[in-house]
């Protein structure tokens, strides 16, 4: 069965720091990757997906990166966080119909 | 063309009642729509996803209804229980991308009272 992971769990920042968050998937191949941000009690919204090693794709102009240096393996990154990436950072895969997400990472910059 | 409008933001329902979500689209090339379900501090699961060959799909206590004429869709929770008590999202899916992207509706926040 498949499984994806996601770390770490919570992060405290401060403004001004860099930021990596990794998501790995197990039990499948060249899944398609995706990374949303969710802000406190709003919706879901789709920052950046990958559909092969090294193709990224950007849906939101902004202060963070992604990169896939591996198949099943996609990382969220910042040079300098600012207080708006405050958030619920969720990383989800999927192969055909349905999307699939990770336990999530809550991200506060202070 | 690409919103998927999702309503109302906020429902509170009785134990035993019956919860009814609705979202509309626009783009006529969407062709899959899920439903997800998503408890506080959790990332989302996927609860139910239909089609727009069928007009209805039942799994236990969730029914989503789809009119393709319309362009609406809608998640009935019937014997709603506490445990229900969730955020729940509608999406769809083009199906001329290969990318899989999905567009989410902005979620409903269900409570169920005992």
């Amino acid at each position: 069965s498949q499984t994806i992971h996601q770390w770490p769990a919570t992060l405290v920042q401060p403004v001004g720091s860099p930021l990596s968050l990794e998501c790995t998937v197990e039990g499948t191949s060249n899944p398609n990757l995706y990374w949303y941000r969710q802000a406190a009690g709003r919706g879901l919204q789709l920052l950046f997906y990958s559909v092969g090693i090294g193709q990224i794709s950007s849906e939101v102009p902004q202060n963070l990166s992604a990169s896939r240096p591996q198949d099943r393996q996609f990382i969220l990154s910042s040079k300098k966080l600012l207080l708006s990436d405050s958030g619920f950072y969720l990383c989800a895969w999927s192969r055909r119909d349905t999307q699939y997400f990770g336990p999530g990472t809550r991200l506060t910059v202070l | 063309q690409q919103q998927v409008k999702q309503s109302p933001q906020s429902l509170i329902v009785q134990k035993g009642g019956i919860s009814i979500i609705n979202c509309a689209y626009e783009n006529t090339a969407f062709d899959y729509f899920p439903w997800y379900q998503q408890f506080p501090g959790k990332g989302p699961a996927l609860l139910i996803a239909i089609r727009p060959d069928v007009s209805e799909k039942k799994e236990g206590r969730f029914t989503i209804s789809f009119n393709k004429s319309a362009k609406q869709f809608s998640l009935h929770i019937m014997d709603s229980q506490p445990g229900d008590s969730a955020t729940y999202f509608c999406a769809a899916r083009s199906g001329s991308s290969n990318t899989g992207k999905l567009i989410f509706g902005q979620g409903t926040t269900l409570q169920v009272k005992p």
